[in-house]
């Protein structure tokens, strides 16, 4: 069965610094692996995905993530927080079968210090 | 401008009342979901849906009943059984194998 853990449920660091929200995901097939934003009373945002491929994985606003097979890890991370990236992110895994189904983590709420 | 609508954005259920959540997609899309968000733990698999006029039980679907009758709408009624729904409700659809997933705005429901 498919499952994610995201490590630490809050996450402050101070305007510039590098962001590192955790990933770790469990799956019986190779995983699709997505991470998602959400701000205050909105839906979710796609921030980026991997499917197959290149394991450094490009997403917008600056982030990045890069799957780890080894570790079964799938961080996301920025070089330089901005306060306007103050928001929940979730990771997510791709359910088994021939659903496309999404098997989501329990969110890291960022916190940007000024 | 495709995307997602969810109606209505705030929704107050009475005891023992059911209602309705409407989602509607202009993205062609095949498959959507109803997913529930709570503080804590993330979203919750309600209903999915695969194809018109076929639709699947997620990990918490007691409480709560799914219709597609049409390709771009997918309403999720909470009834009376599911007791606790106070949550955040969020309709999502794909178009297809590892295509991820686009979100609406979600509808917030509270209880009287």
């Amino acid at each position: 069965a498919q499952s994610v853990t995201q490590l630490g449920s809050h996450v402050s660091v101070s305007e510039g610094a590098l962001v590192l929200l955790r990933c770790n995901y469990s799956s019986s097939v190779p995983p699709y692996l997505f991470w998602y934003v959400q701000y205050p009373n909105q839906g979710l945002q796609l921030l980026l995905k991997y499917t197959t491929g290149a394991t450094l994985v490009k997403g917008i606003n600056g982030f990045e993530a890069e799957f780890k097979k080894s570790e079964t890890s799938f961080h996301l991370t920025k070089p330089s927080a901005h306060m306007s990236d103050a928001a929940e992110y979730f990771c997510a895994v791709r359910g088994g079968g021939a659903t496309n189904k999404l098997i989501f983590g329990t969110g890291t709420l960022l916190a940007v210090q000024p | 401008d495709g995307g997602i609508t969810q109606s209505p954005k705030y929704l107050f259920r009475k005891e023992g009342q059911n209602v309705t959540l409407s989602c509607e997609q202009n993205l062609n899309h095949d498959a959507m979901y109803w997913y529930r968000q709570d503080p804590g733990q993330g979203l919750r698999l309600i209903y999915y849906s695969q194809i018109v006029n076929d639709f699947q039980k997620g990990d918490i679907a007691e409480g709560y009943s799914v219709s597609r009758e049409k390709k771009e709408s997918f309403p999720l009624t909470v009834t009376s059984a599911q007791k606790n729904p106070t949550a955040f409700y969020l309709c999502a659809s794909s178009s297809g194998q590892g295509a991820p997933p686009s979100f609406g705005d979600g509808t917030r429901l509270s209880i009287l």
